[in-house]
């Protein structure tokens, strides 16, 4: 079974980068790929960041989109997100997920436990 | 992009009973609907996707219908370990996949 989990700052100052990545197990991300992001405000709903598909390609909220980029280290069996400038705004729960590899429509399969990012000065 | 909305906010229901739980979508959406189940403090479970299909593991009590913009899910016979939020999802029209606010069940 697949299994992931989300590594990276918990607190990350305004302007900064936020850096995350998601350790993948019970799967070999060099085989074939689909996974994703997706964060959570404290108390509020989900929000999809994007997500990258095998071969590389990418796929991101056109709300972030000018702010994230999604990649693979296949050595590692790892994915990362990175997102620029971040503000208050951006303090969330982040998970990790894969995209159903069957099909590869993008819904969630399996999730990381989620990783709280705070930011603040 | 597909605006995703559920209704109610908050369901009230007793141990036994059924809950209905309504997504609708502000465009079709055709089956490309996913239902989530997240109980505090966990990250969401997929329970449903194609609008009706049951993900593994998840149990028959658990009833997904709709295609289009309406969508329901339905919980034939609470357990305690049911009650939870509940987040539908759209993966038909994307980039952006979206969520809908969610419905919350607890206990009446």
């Amino acid at each position: 079974q697949v299994q992931l989990q989300e590594s990276g700052p918990g607190l990350v100052k305004p302007s900064e980068t936020l850096s995350l990545t998601c350790t993948v197990s019970g799967y070999s991300i060099r085989s074939n790929y689909y996974w994703g992001w997706i964060r959570q405000p404290p108390g509020k709903g989900l929000e999809w960041i994007g997500s990258i598909y095998h071969g590389g390609y990418t796929y991101y909220n056109p709300s972030l989109k000018s702010r994230v980029t999604i990649s693979v280290d296949t050595s590692k069996n790892q994915f990362s997100l990175r997102l620029s400038s971040v503000t208050a705004a951006d303090t969330a729960v982040y998970y990790c997920a894969s995209v159903d590899h069957s099909s590869g429509n993008p819904y969630f399969d399996y999730w990381g436990q989620g990783t709280l990012v705070t930011v603040s000065s | 992009e597909t605006v995703m909305t559920q209704s109610p906010a908050t369901l009230s229901v007793s141990p036994g009973e059924r809950a209905t739980l309504s997504c609708r979508a502000s465009q079709s959406v055709s089956s490309k609907l996913a239902w989530y189940q997240q109980k505090p403090g966990q990250a969401p479970r997929l329970l449903m996707y194609g609008a009706s299909t049951r993900a593994t593991g998840i149990p028959v009590r658990f009833s997904g219908s709709g295609s289009g913009t309406e969508f329901t899910l339905t919980i034939s016979s609470l357990q305690s370990e049911d009650f939870a939020v509940y987040f539908c999802q759209q993966y038909n029209n994307w980039p952006p996949v979206t969520f809908g606010p969610g419905t919350k069940v607890d206990i009446k």
